[in-house]
Order: structure tokens, then C-alpha cells, then sequence
């Protein structure tokens, strides 16, 4: 079975400090993209990536950076956490369809990283 | 106007009835469309995708009218189990480069909660 994985389930961490969201898949996708989620908002792009050391900025890219250094590994980095930055955040994948990449099959999503800053 | 809505409900049904959620998109140009399930603290999984010509997945059916811009899932003899929120989700399309990187953009969700 296919598998998105998020390093964290649960985390809680202080004000102004350096948090990594780690997320590893298994399926060999070329694309890998972070998600925060929130009641009332949805679910909202922060940044993605379609190749090694690759990325792009999503919606909502302020306060976050990310790393793709090997292709199983999608890291989100929040570089000075704020308490507007407790949510929900959801890694996923998909692949890419020869010369065109459009996401027939979706994403595999992992299962989330529920993180409070306090 | 949001690229995506969704009327959030929720929507309350009883066992064995029909319901029907709906969705429209902003851009024209969207490629491929999904319905997502997300249960309450889990991560969205994939219901079905969405074809123009209208698909069924069992008690499901999808329909998409391109040229109104609007989804629909409708559910049959709905179960305890269907209990869960419904996301909208569209691929919106090809950037200027010729690709879309499968960026998928998500609605609000539906709740649907069925009842005994």
C-alpha cells in the first residue's frame, strides 16, 4: 500500500522557535506539496515541489520554507514559530504523467501533523 | 468569489436517504475534478474523480457540468458510515509553462452526518 508519512502526529512547541515538519513517501511521486488546514478556511497551499531541490510557492507561503533534498523527503520549516501558525498541516503526493503533469489519480495524503503553538 | 464553494451544511439525513451535495469552480480552464472524504481528524482520502460523461462508484454518482462550472455527489441509501465531510476538488489547470504540477485546489467541505 502506497504511503505518505508525517514524522509528527501531534506537537506543541514555543513562540518564536524553529520547527521542522518532516514527511517521507514511498511511491517514488515526483510531486509533494504541504497543506495547513483550518475550521472555516479549508484546506490552503503553502508550498510545493515537483523535482529534487525544486519548489514552489503555494498560497500561502509566509512564515514557512521548505527543503526537497532526495526525492522521498518533503520538509516544511517554520522558521520562528507564531501562534498563528497552530493548525492542522497535511503533506501529500502525486505523481507526474509523462510530459504533462496532471493529477488524474490526486494526492495521497499522509496523516496529518496537528501542531499548537503556545 | 473563492475558487472553489461548497454549501459547508451540515447536512442531516437519516438512514436509507438520498443526499446530494454540490459544488461550483471559478476557473474555466480546470482540468480534473475529485470528491475527497475526510472523517472527523484524519487526512482527506479519495472518494472518485469526476468525468464529464457522469460516473457511479456503487451507491455514489458523480456529475460535472463544465459549462455551469458545477460538481455533484450524490449518495443513495446513505449508511451510519458515510457520516464525514465531503470535499469539492479541482485541478485548475495548466500554468503558463504547460503544466500544473497536479496542484489540486480544495473546497471547504460538506459535513454529512446520518443518523439512525
Amino acid at each position: 500500500d502506497v504511503k505518505v508519512t508525517q514524522s509528527s502526529r501531534y506537537l506543541v512547541k514555543r513562540t518564536g522557535e524553529k520547527v521542522f515538519l518532516e514527511c517521507v513517501q514511498d511511491m517514488d511521486h515526483e510531486n509533494m506539496f504541504w497543506y495547513r488546514q483550518d475550521p472555516g478556511l479549508g484546506l490552503r497551499l503553502i508550498y510545493f515541489s515537483y523535482d529534487v531541490k525544486m519548489k514552489e510557492k503555494g498560497d500561502i507561503p509566509e512564515g514557512y520554507s521548505v527543503s526537497r533534498e532526495k526525492k522521498e523527503r518533503f520538509s516544511l520549516i517554520l522558521e520562528s514559530a507564531s501562534t498563528n501558525q497552530t493548525s492542522m498541516y497535511l503533506c501529500a503526493s502525486s505523481f507526474l504523467r509523462g510530459g504533462r503533469n496532471v493529477a488524474n489519480y490526486g494526492y495521497t495524503f499522509g496523516s496529518g501533523t496537528r501542531l499548537t503553538v503556545v | 468569489r473563492k475558487e472553489v464553494e461548497q454549501d459547508p451544511g451540515p447536512f442531516n439525513v437519516p438512514e436509507g436517504a438520498t443526499v446530494a451535495f454540490n459544488c461550483t469552480y471559478s476557473n474555466s480552464a480546470s482540468q480534473s475534478f475529485f470528491w475527497y472524504r475526510q472523517d472527523c481528524r484524519k487526512e482527506p482520502k479519495l472518494l472518485m474523480s469526476v468525468y464529464s460523461s457522469g460516473n457511479e462508484d456503487g451507491r455514489f454518482t458523480a456529475q460535472l457540468n463544465r459549462a455551469s462550472q458545477y460538481i455533484s455527489l450524490l449518495i443513495r441509501d446513505s449508511k451510519l458510515s458515510d457520516s464525514a465531510t465531503y470535499l469539492c476538488v479541482v485541478n485548475p489547470g495548466l500554468n503558463a509553462g504547460g503544466t500544473s504540477y497536479g496542484k489540486l485546489t480544495f473546497g471547504q467541505g460538506t459535513i454529512l452526518t446520518v443518523h439512525p
